[in-house]
């Protein structure tokens, strides 16, 4: 069964770091691009990052580059996602997602999602 | 960046309509556009791939259409089931989405 688990979400104050994680299983992980995308309490889907299939490039949205890393352990199967700089606005569900390819097409697993809540 | 435009942003309808949701982008991305779903408390689903094809398992009712800007998705006969959000997704320039489309029981 194909499965990805994200974990690490918590309530963090403004300013502060967090690390997400994402173990995948059921598929082989190393050949797929990975990403992240998060949801605003009631709003609509944000793309935020992606790492292609071998870790050779990784692009952000604007609004987290600087701020955010994208990460990838084939070894552990095993996607991360490094916040830094955590502003309110970063409150959202991060939702760990597999790509069709091992670039960028389009989304075809998703995890549950961890919440992320920056507050002072 | 490469800006997507949904509407309605949202629309009530009845069992066994017709429904149509169009999605414009701010450029011309070619076929580069994917169809999501998403039920209320769940995550996306994929419906629509390339502007037109159908992911296995989705139903028949559903259909996309459009390339270059203006793209459409559409229920041919809505069911109890297809009541949720819908979104496009461009992948011509990194991953943008579009605003959303809530689709509501008249």
């Amino acid at each position: 069964q194909v499965l990805l688990v994200e974990s690490g979400g918590g309530m963090v104050q403004p300013g502060r770091s967090l690390k997400l994680s994402c173990a995948a299983s059921g598929f082989s992980f190393s050949d797929y691009g990975m990403h992240w995308v998060r949801q605003a309490p009631g709003k609509g889907l944000e793309w935020v990052a992606v790492i292609w299939y071998d870790g050779s490039n990784r692009y952000y949205a604007d609004s987290v580059k600087g701020r955010f890393t994208i990460s990838r352990d084939s070894s552990k199967n095993t996607l991360y996602l490094q916040m830094n700089s955590l502003r309110a606005e970063d409150t959202a569900l991060y939702y760990c997602v597999r790509d069709v390819s091992g670039v960028i097409n389009a989304f075809d697993i998703w995890g549950q999602g961890t919440m992320v809540s920056v507050s002072s | 960046d490469i800006q997507m435009t949904q509407s309605p942003s949202s629309l009530s309808a009845s069992v066994g309509d017709r429904v149509t949701i169009t999605c414009q982008a701010s450029q011309d991305i070619g076929n580069y556009l994917n169809w999501y779903q998403q039920e209320p408390g769940k995550a996306p689903k994929i419906l629509i791939y390339d502007a037109s094809n159908l992911e296995t398992g989705v139903p028949s009712r559903f259909s996309g259409s459009g390339s270059g800007t203006d793209f459409t998705l559409t229920i041919s006969s809505l069911q109890p089931e297809d009541f949720a959000t819908y979104y496009c997704q461009q992948y011509d320039n990194l991953i943008t989405f579009g605003q959303g489309t809530r689709l509501e029981i008249k």
